[in-house]
């Protein structure tokens, strides 16, 4: 069985501040990970996804991941937040047999 | 654009009353499925499909039921709305193959509420 936790429903961070979201899973067979994201009242967007090909994934909106083994983990980060990045970030695993699962998500908040 | 439409984007219903939502697709791509999304729980697989009449369950599937007569379209029903239903629901579509590496494009979701 595979899951995802996330530490931190909610984090803040300053306009330009470096954003960090956590996120760890446990899978029995090789994960593959995904990071979505959800703007108010709107479904979930493709941030970026981990397939075993780079464990530095790049996504978009100057987004990127690491994926470690050894932490069982895949923190999303960027380096200078923007007032548009206020949003709900999930993380998700699947694998080999397995469906989707998602963690329970976390909202960033940018201040001005 | 991920081609996903649901309807209805909203609705509001009574306890025991039947409640169908629809996903439909423009890409006639296999794989659908349906989640539920709650605060704290982040999206919980109800059913999903992977072809014409071919559904299967997921991990909240008590009380809900789907069927896909055509490519394009998968309906979830509730027979019997209850409260614990009330939740936000979203279709989503996997357009390289259905593998689990594949991504999953969402639709805009369907606002549920059970009085």
């Amino acid at each position: 069985a595979q899951s995802v936790t996330q530490l931190g429903s909610h984090v803040s961070v300053s306009e330009g501040a470096l954003v960090l979201l956590r996120c760890n899973y446990s899978s029995s067979v090789p994960p593959y990970l995904f990071w979505y994201v959800q703007y108010p009242n709107q479904g979930l967007q493709l941030l970026l996804k981990y397939t075993s090909a780079a464990t530095l994934v790049k996504g978009i909106n100057g987004f990127e991941a690491e994926f470690k083994k050894s932490e069982t983990s895949f923190h999303l980060t960027k380096p200078s937040a923007h007032m548009s990045d206020a949003a709900e970030y999930f993380c998700a695993v699947s694998g080999a047999g397995q469906n989707f699962v998602f963690g329970p998500g976390t909202r960033l908040s940018v201040l001005p | 654009d991920a081609g996903i439409t649901q309807s209805p984007r909203h609705k509001v219903t009574e306890t025991g009353t039947p409640v169908t939502l629809r996903c439909h697709q423009t890409e006639n791509h296999r794989y659908m499925y349906w989640y539920r999304q709650d605060p704290g729980h982040g999206l919980r697989l109800i059913h999903y499909s992977y072809g014409v009449k071919d559904t299967d369950k997921g991990e909240v599937s008590d009380g809900y039921s789907v069927s896909r007569s055509k490519t394009e379209d998968f309906l979830l029903t509730l027979e019997s709305a209850t409260s614990s239903q009330t939740s936000v629901y979203f279709c989503a579509i996997a357009k390289d193959g259905g593998g689990y590496s594949d991504t999953q494009y969402f639709g805009p979701g369907t606002r549920l509420t059970v009085l």
